[in-house]
């Protein structure tokens, strides 16, 4: 797996958009960006997953700029709910499936 | 559910006791891993699937852990004679293919908290 660097914490309020960044100079070719979720006391939970430029799903987006360098994942509009840590993983593919997280991104969502 | 399902959820018994945690994968995911994490540790993989072969069994930390995939579907991780230092939860996730496949992404069970005592 590729080095990732993102942000230990974020704090945010109900009804704003959360974006997380996450850097990842060294990633390959054929590597794809996947984001997961992991609240307390669950297993991690898969959010998105991109190659390049964006993509969207009922959850979240993914912005991967040209270079591919780096990733956003953005939440719209979050809720209470929406508080916890997440995960950014650079190449899951061949022999890349023994995942490893990092400390991810604890976000907070306040009232 | 259309998740990957676990059981039990909790489990507490006695050091030197054996047990036997289940995983049941998303239907037709043909490639199924195990990992292990610790109280505010990361992952660490224990096991890998592909079918009903083990591939890569080379996290399982000792002789006293194993696993076995029937029908290509569901897998067990046995732990004989616990100890203490088994005690954390035991995570199970699913790909629709295996290792080989670069976009496939691993969707996880809510684990299986085990206690030592």
């Amino acid at each position: 797996l590729a080095k990732t660097t993102q942000p230990i914490s974020m704090d945010s309020y109900e009804g704003q958009e959360v974006n997380i960044t996450c850097s990842h100079n060294n990633i390959a070719t054929n590597d794809y960006i996947t984001w997961y979720q992991q609240f307390p006391s669950q297993g991690p939970r898969f959010i998105i997953q991109g190659y390049k430029t964006k993509v969207t799903n009922e959850v979240a987006s993914l912005f991967i700029p040209a270079d591919r360098k780096s990733s956003t994942l953005s939440l719209p509009r979050v809720s209470l709910s929406d508080t916890a840590v997440y995960y950014c993983l650079v190449g899951v593919g061949l022999n890349d499936y023994k995942l490893s997280f990092g400390a991810g991104t604890t976000v907070t969502v306040r009232a | 559910g259309a998740g990957v399902s676990q059981s039990p959820s909790n489990k507490v018994t006695e050091k030197g006791k054996d047990v036997e945690l289940r995983c049941d994968p998303i239907s037709g995911h043909t490639a199924l891993y195990w990992y292990r994490q610790r109280l505010g540790q990361g992952l660490e993989f224990l096991i890998y699937f592909q079918g009903n072969s083990a591939p890569d069994k080379s996290g399982l930390p000792s002789d006293r852990f194993s696993a076995e995939r029937t029908g290509e579907s569901v897998s067990t991780l046995t732990i004989q004679r616990t100890q203490q230092e088994d005690s954390a939860v035991y995570l199970c996730a699913s790909s629709l293919t295996g290792a080989a496949a670069n976009n496939q992404p691993q969707h996880f069970g809510d684990g299986t908290r085990l206690s030592i005592l």
